[in-house]
C-alpha cells in the first residue's frame, strides 16, 4: 500500500535551520502537506506544496519536493524554542477523493 | 480564524459500551473526515462525509463505526461496541472541498478515547 517515511526525531539549536526529511510512494499523489503537533493539541495545517511545482516558501517555510525521488522536505529558518513540536507529512492519495496518508511525525526538540 | 472543534476532549469508557465522539466542523466547508492515531502510531484516515453520506472509508472503519450529520452543524463518530484496541486519539478534519482543487483539511484538537 501507499507509505510516507519520516525520520523519528530531529534536534537543533535555537537559532539554527531545521530540515525535516520525508518520503512517499504514490507518484499520483495531488498535493504534500506539512502539519504540526503540539503537545496536546490537534494538527495544525503549515504548509502544502502541489505536486507540479518543487519549491514553496512562506516566511521562515521552505518546502522542496522532489518528484522524481518521491522526497519532500520542510525547512525552518532561525528556528525558535516555540517551533519544538511534531511534524508530520502526509500526502493527499491519489487514488482517493482525499484522504491523507500520513508519516510518523518528526518530534523537533529546539535547545536554547 | 474558524476552527473545527471536538468534545469531549477526552473519553473514559468500558469496553462494549458505545461511544459518540463530536465534532463542529467549520461552518462553510463541504468535507468532513475522521482519523485515528493509536498511541506510537500513525494518523490513519477512518472515512470521509460528503452531502449526508460516507464518499469513503477505510478497512478499520467496520460495522461498529458509524458517522452522522444530525444537524446543520454537528458531525458525530458512533462507535458501537468499544474494544480495548479503540484506545486511540480520534481527529475530526473538514475541508471547502477536495479532489483536484486544493482544499486542505483542517483538524480539531481530537478525542482521546481509553477503553477500560
Amino acid at each position: 500500500g501507499e507509505d510516507v517515511e519520516q525520520s523519528l526525531f530531529l534536534s537543533v539549536r535555537e537559532g539554527d535551520s531545521s530540515v525535516i526529511n520525508c518520503t512517499y510512494t504514490d507518484s499520483s499523489s495531488t498535493y504534500l502537506y506539512w502539519y504540526k503537533q503540539e503537545p496536546g493539541a490537534g494538527l495544525q495545517l503549515l504548509t502544502y506544496i502541489f505536486s507540479n511545482m518543487d519549491m514553496k516558501q512562506d516566511q521562515r517555510l521552505t518546502v522542496l519536493l522532489n518528484k522524481k525521488d518521491k522526497h519532500l522536505s520542510l525547512r525552518i529558518a532561525d528556528t525558535q524554542t516555540g517551533d519544538s513540536a511534531i511534524y508530520f507529512c502526509a500526502e493527499k492519495y491519489g487514488g482517493s477523493q482525499g484522504n491523507l496518508i500520513f508519516g510518523k511525525g518528526t518530534k523537533l526538540s529546539v535547545k536554547p | 480564524e474558524p476552527e473545527v472543534t471536538q468534545t469531549p476532549s477526552h473519553q473514559v469508557t468500558q469496553m462494549g459500551q458505545e461511544v459518540i465522539l463530536r465534532c463542529v466542523p467549520i461552518s462553510n466547508h463541504l468535507y468532513f473526515y475522521w482519523y485515528r492515531q493509536i498511541l506510537g502510531q500513525k494518523v490513519e484516515f477512518l472515512v470521509s462525509f460528503y452531502n449526508n453520506e460516507i464518499s469513503e472509508k477505510s478497512e478499520i472503519f467496520d460495522d461498529q463505526f458509524s458517522v452522522e450529520r444530525p444537524d446543520g452543524s454537528n458531525f458525530t463518530l458512533k462507535i458501537r461496541s468499544t474494544k480495548l484496541e479503540d484506545s486511540a486519539m480520534y481527529f475530526c478534519a473538514s475541508s471547502e472541498g477536495t479532489g483536484f482543487r486544493n482544499q486542505p483539511q483542517h483538524f480539531g484538537d481530537g478525542t482521546r478515547l481509553s477503553i477500560l
